[in-house]
Formats: C-alpha cells, structure tokens, sequence
C-alpha cells in the first residue's frame, strides 16, 4: 500500500514564476490536507479538501495560492507570481477519517 | 484559542533516559492529539494519538499521557535510543466523522545521545 506521494520533491522557481505542487493521496483516501513548514518551525494548516470541493481554506493566504482535488488526478497546490517568502517546505496528508499520513513534502525555493 | 503550546523547544537525553515533551491547548473543541516524528529532509510520521477518553495510552516505548481539567498532555519516550533523535510535533483537532485539520506545536528537538 504506497503511502502518500509528493512531487517534485525539490522545486526551483524565481521570483515571478509559478509553483504546482502535486499531491496524491493513499489508497482509499478522500481527504487531502495542504501543510506549510517555514525553516526551523512547525507546520501550519492551509487548506483542506475533499474530492471537487474545498472544505476548509482558512489557513490559505488570500491572493496568489490556490488548491484544487479534481475527480480524477491528484491534488494541486499552485502558488503563482512567487515571492522569496514562499520558500517552504509543503507538505500534503491524506486521512479517510481522522488519522493523516503525510507525504515527504516538496521543497520550493525561490530565487 | 486555536494554539497548541509545546516545551521545550529543544532537549538532550542519554541513551537509556526517559524523553518528556509537553503541550497545552486552549480550544476545550479539540478532542484528538496525536503526535509526529519527523527526521530531517521527512514528512511527518504518526506515532501514536490520544482521544480525551481516556487519560493514558501506550504503545511500545511511547506513551501518552492526557489531562482534560488541565487542557495538557505530554508524550513519554521511555528508553530513549539515538534512533529517537528526531523533531516531535504536538497536534490537535477535532473529532470528526469525515476530517479535520490539525493545529501543531512549534515542535522539540531531541538530541539521544549513546
């Protein structure tokens, strides 16, 4: 049973560009969960989704982030015209009730 | 009310030693605490959760201990081996019947020393 799995693994963007992160949960999982780590701290929630529908994106920054979980395919964290302050790792977890397992996170740097 | 409180930030343990990681939350909702290993580079890892029913769990060297009049609880790492070095993360939610998201502790540091 694969676990939750992330790409890339490492993503290399300039100020400007546009990140896609992608997510795909573990077998039997429809819930996806979206988790920022700034160096040297925890993880902080960012967006929650269900297939087709966001549920929860209150920890989403206003202007430039977007997450979508289509029907077929994996989950999509896209942050556009990135600023040197999205330098992160990102990490995506899947539960099918309340247990989340996460993948091993994408690690953006921006140049 | 939404923040999960954990001490200490960092902490060294010879090999042997019982490791002590402490979290308060505020938000008397949550009602699931579970908590993550995480090696550098990694994702998260589960290790064990706790739900307000009851005031201890225990699994293998780990154990959770809960206090609901408090709003604290703690993990235990009895034993403690290098292998243990290692980010622990605190977390909190609600219990609910699809999902829902965590809030996490600023994370401890534990330095296992041989």
């Amino acid at each position: 049973n694969a676990g939750v799995m992330q790409n890339p693994r490492h993503l290399v963007r300039r100020r400007g560009q546009e990140a896609r992160l992608r997510c795909s949960p573990m077998k039997g999982h429809s819930h996806v969960y979206w988790y920022r780590q700034l160096p040297e701290e925890g993880l902080k929630f960012m967006v929650y989704l269900q297939k087709e529908n966001i549920i929860d994106e209150s920890g989403m920054p206003k202007e430039r982030f977007s997450a979508e979980f289509p029907k077929e395919g994996p989950s999509i964290l896209r942050i556009q015209q990135v600023v040197r302050g999205d330098s992160a790792a990102y990490f995506c977890a899947s539960s099918r009730h309340n247990e989340q397992f996460f993948g091993p996170g994408t690690r953006l740097t921006v140049l | 009310q939404q923040q999960v409180k954990q001490s200490p930030q960092s902490l060294i343990v010879q090999k042997g030693g019982i490791s002590i990681i402490n979290c308060a939350y505020e938000n008397t909702a949550f009602d699931y605490f579970p908590w993550y290993q995480q090696f550098p580079g990694k994702g998260p890892a589960l290790l064990i959760a706790i739900r307000p029913d009851v005031s201890e769990k225990k699994e293998g060297r780990f154990t959770i201990s809960f206090n609901k009049s408090a709003k604290q609880f703690s993990l235990h790492i009895m034993d403690s081996q290098p292998g243990d070095s290692a980010t622990y993360f605190c977390a909190a939610s609600t219990w609910e019947t699809s999902g829902s998201r965590l809030t996490f502790g600023e994370g401890t540091q534990l330095t296992v020393n041989p």
